[in-house]
């Protein structure tokens, strides 16, 4: 199986900072990747798929990018509602897996 | 809209038995893969199983081949896990979830329910 490494596991930011987490895979996946926020006790939402498009309905502070077999979620200016957890998917082929998630907590 | 109800969790003991039910509205359910997706207790999410659209394909992840089996009934825009053998590991929060991507190789997913949760303790 396609490992996902995301780092960091999380980290302290504040209302208005930009963040940035990144997922490496293990091996080539194309564009093939999408991104989820979660928040407590809810069900993951999508935010991004094929690497860098925007689900309907995400605000455009989120965007994704790719470099070879390495991929960025940047938000441009984290606002409150941004704190949760944030995971990469890809979907080259089954199984599809998961990074092991970044926790975006208060600064 | 999109609604994905999930029932059928609750708490059994090792080397049993459950069958996870999805009701789906909202959207043509013939044309969509459906998957099941974990999680356990304070854990990230992990992939379980797949259905294509009319129910010709399926795939799971290693740690339940031969335990679970997921199927579909597009007449009542339901899917299903039946779950048999179930270990402590198997304890999560089992979430159905739409698939969508357009490619054969694998699908990203663009809802999810809220789950039903899984308990296997003696």
């Amino acid at each position: 199986a396609i490992r996902m490494a995301q780092s960091p596991s999380s980290f302290s930011a504040s209302t208005g900072d930009r963040v940035t987490i990144t997922c490496r895979a293990s091996q080539d996946i194309s564009n093939y990747l999408a991104w989820y926020q979660q928040k407590p006790g809810k069900a993951p939402k999508l935010l991004i798929y094929a690497a860098s498009t925007l689900q309907g309905g995400v605000p455009s502070r989120f965007s994704g990018s790719r470099s070879g077999t390495d991929f960025t979620l940047t938000i441009s200016s984290l606002q409150s509602e941004d704190f949760a957890t944030y995971y990469c998917q890809h979907y080259y082929n089954y199984p599809p897996t998961f990074g092991q998630g970044t926790k975006v907590e208060v600064k | 809209q999109v609604q994905l109800v999930e029932s059928g969790g609750g708490v059994v003991q090792p080397g049993r038995s459950l069958r996870l039910s999805c009701a789906a509205s909202g959207f043509t359910f013939r044309s969509y893969g459906m998957h099941w997706v974990r999680q356990a207790p304070g854990k990230g999410l992990e992939w379980v199983a797949v259905i294509w659209y009319d129910g010709s394909k399926d795939y799971y992840i290693d740690s339940v081949k031969g335990r679970f089996t997921i199927s579909r009934d597009n007449s009542k825009n339901t899917v299903f896990l039946q779950m048999n053998f179930l270990g402590v590991e198997d304890t999560a929060l089992y979430y159905c979830a739409r698939g969508d991507s357009g490619w054969y190789g694998g699908e990203y997913f663009d809802y999810c329910g809220q789950g039903t949760q899984v308990t296997v303790s003696s």
